[in-house]
């Protein structure tokens, strides 16, 4: 009865590669999100979406592209990936939008993401 | 399985005095804890850490006790102040990996 579930946990893979990370809630929130972490502490928001709709698109990149068929998924896709994506990206749902002060956050387990 | 659980999702507590918000854990190779702290339209920022060599960690107003026998850490805030009202996460990680969150509680601090 996993709430946030990502895949893989693990992914290992070498520079210039294309790749997805995928995200499911079955808590029927409404909003989903992907946080990059890379340090031990930091916890940084990359994007959100509402009901499909994206929300929020803070300075990233543009080889990350989120992708939302529905609102209880929203993946990750990577192109063309450097170094410096290595980090633990976790996916996370809330009920309320990203304003929302009353909005708990259910985070995934994380994918671990190396690039080599 | 939620191997971090914060079981109050509220807590409201008058300006001044101790907040006190709870997490429990049911992985044992835990061996690194944080609390986060979230406002409405940020990311959660770290707060403090402890890790499982010790019992306490202190950061201004700001303390983290760990009972590794109870699997369960806290953080209390004294004195509270309305500034603290947000969400606060707990989170745990065994070896720097693996980290799993808590769902959070969101602290109301009364004036």
């Amino acid at each position: 009865d996993t709430a946030v579930s990502q895949t893989p946990k693990y992914l290992v893979t070498q520079m210039g590669n294309d790749k997805s990370i995928k995200c499911e809630q079955n808590l029927g929130h409404d909003t989903m999100y992907w946080y990059k972490q890379d340090s031990k502490k930091f916890l940084k928001i990359m994007f959100s979406y509402n009901n499909k709709e994206l929300i929020i698109n803070e300075t990233v990149p543009n080889r990350f592209s989120p992708k939302s068929p529905d609102k209880a998924h929203l993946n990750l896709h990577i192109n063309s990936l450097e170094l410096g994506d290595s980090a633990v990206y976790f996916c996370a749902s809330s009920q309320g939008g990203w304003g929302n002060a009353n909005s708990l956050q259910h985070f995934g387990d994380g994918t671990r993401l190396s690039i080599l | 399985d939620q191997q971090v659980k914060q079981n109050s999702p509220s807590l409201s507590v008058q300006e001044g005095r101790i907040s006190i918000l709870n997490c429990d854990y049911t992985n044992s190779m835990f061996d690194y804890f944080l609390w986060y702290k979230k406002y409405p339209a940020e990311g959660p920022t770290f707060l403090i850490s402890i890790s499982s060599i010790k019992d306490k960690n202190e950061d201004g107003r700001f303390t983290v006790f760990l009972n590794k026998s109870a699997k369960h850490l806290s953080l209390h805030i004294v004195p509270s102040q309305p500034g603290d009202s947000a969400v606060y996460f707990c989170a745990a990680s065994a070896f720097g990996n693996d980290m799993r969150f808590g769902a959070g509680t969101r602290l109301t601090v009364k004036p």
